[in-house]
């Protein structure tokens, strides 16, 4: 069965400083893996998806993934993080039998 | 604007009530599903319908009930067999049916039993 671990619970990062939230995933087959973000009280919104084409992915609000396979690792990174980017952010992977896992959630927080 | 609809945004109930949850959309999505969020944990699937009269189980599918009389409207019953039923529902849509990631979500029913 495939599953994703995001490494950080938490994460706190200056207004204008990169962002990395990390992600590791499990899985037998080469898969489809996506990344949300859930801004407090609301629903999730997808932020971008890998599926088998470009390792680097490019998301909304300048948000990048890259997919590693050698790593097993989808790491979802921003190169200058504003205050509007606090929020809980979520690694997804699509399994085999079309059902999504989700990962336990990344909580960002941005200081000004 | 198109989109999906969750009501109420806020319950409280007794215990051995049962409470059911709205989610309409008008995104003329065939598939639908309900999950159930805790702190701390991702979100885990009760339910999920591909077309109207026909709906499936998730993984935690226990104590809840739903159905999918038109393709717009996704209701959700807690009933009182639910444990614990003190969570973050939310609904989603699909545009091409189960098999895909691309999920959009309303924006959730936070259910508090008393």
């Amino acid at each position: 069965a495939q599953s994703v671990t995001q490494l950080d619970s938490h994460v706190s990062v200056s207004e204008g400083t990169p962002v990395l939230l990390r992600c590791n995933y499990s899985s037998s087959y080469s898969p489809s893996l996506f990344w949300y973000v859930q801004h407090p009280n609301k629903g999730l919104q997808l932020l971008l998806k890998y599926t088998s084409a470009a390792t680097l992915v490019k998301g909304i609000n300048g948000f990048e993934a890259e997919f590693k396979k050698s790593e097993t690792s989808f790491h979802l990174t921003k190169p200058s993080a504003h205050m509007s980017d606090a929020a809980e952010y979520f690694c997804v992977v699509l399994g085999q039998d079309y059902k999504l896992s989700f990962g336990a959630g990344t909580t960002v927080t941005v200081r000004a | 604007d198109g989109g999906i609809t969750q009501s109420p945004k806020y319950l409280f109930r007794k215990e051995g009530q049962n409470v059911t949850l709205s989610c309409e959309q008008n995104l003329n999505h065939d598939a639908m599903y309900w999950y159930r969020q805790d702190p701390g944990q991702g979100l885990r699937l009760i339910y999920y319908s591909q077309i109207v009269n026909d709906f499936q189980k998730g993984d935690i599918a226990e104590g809840y009930s739903v159905s999918r009389e038109k393709k717009e409207s996704f209701p959700l019953t807690v009933t009182s067999a639910q444990k614990n039923p003190t969570a973050f529902y939310l609904c989603a849509s699909s545009i091409e049916g189960v098999g895909t990631g691309e999920l959009f979500f309303g924006e959730g029913s936070r259910l508090t039993v008393l």
